[in-house]
């Protein structure tokens, strides 16, 4: 089992709704990650989280709106996305002290209609 | 027609032989470097690591071999196992949380 849970595990929306993706961790990392896969292709960095404040955006459309609640949770804020948005979405969770590797959830497959 | 476009490179070996999985990465001044291991239907999975001050890191079965001058990573898995059929993919950083990875190897292993 992952330590790092990610909510829902399958999400179809249509392209005017609004959705959220959840990710919660209880590592007590202080940094958190988002990332965007698609088919037969690597991990894209989106967003990342130190001590929860958003601190890399990689030019992400403002469609995806990133969260950092608190230390263990992070939610990803989806509105009036495109069927090119479709895709695996990544959470993952490390330590800031030193070179440290990331924990990854199991991801959220999105399917945009 | 025939698809047009980035193919995931692929790796086929018999169950008990050794794999090496290269990675080409891109920015030399890159000073960590992680192996992960993603199954179908999973996110991936940590496999070992390797800082910039050292050539060589050997964990269970695996060994990541870490080459400055050209840019190059490899990761060797000692006697293949079918458990082992996944992707493979390096990742790479300079800041220490700006991660970025590489194409990925698909591993298959033939019973």
């Amino acid at each position: 089992d992952t330590e790092v849970t990610q909510t829902p595990k399958h999400l179809v929306m249509g392209m005017t709704n609004k959705k959220s993706l959840k990710c919660e961790q209880h590592m007590g990392h202080r940094a958190m990650y988002w990332y965007k896969q698609k088919a037969k292709k690597p991990p894209e960095l989106m967003f990342v989280y130190s001590y929860e404040k958003l601190s890399i955006n990689e030019s992400v459309p403002s469609r995806f709106s990133p969260e950092c609640p608190n230390s263990s949770l992070l939610n990803l804020h989806l509105h009036a996305l495109q069927p090119e948005d479709s895709a695996l979405y990544l959470c993952a969770s490390s330590s800031l002290f030193g070179d440290q590797p990331q924990h990854f959830g199991d991801g959220t497959r999105l399917s945009i209609l | 027609g025939e698809s047009v476009g980035l193919h995931l490179p692929t790796l086929s070996v018999q169950e008990g032989d050794n794999s090496i999985i290269n990675c080409a990465y891109s920015n030399s001044a890159s000073d960590y470097f992680i192996w992960y291991k993603q199954e179908s239907g999973k996110g991936p999975q940590f496999i070992i690591d390797i800082r910039s001050n050292m050539d060589k890191r050997q964990g269970q079965r695996v060994t990541v071999l870490l080459n400055k001058t050209v840019k190059h990573l490899s990761l060797q898995i000692a006697a293949t196992q079918p458990g082992d059929s996944a992707v493979y993919f390096c990742a790479e950083t300079y800041t220490g949380n700006q991660f970025y990875f590489g194409t990925g190897t698909s591993l298959t292993v033939i019973p």
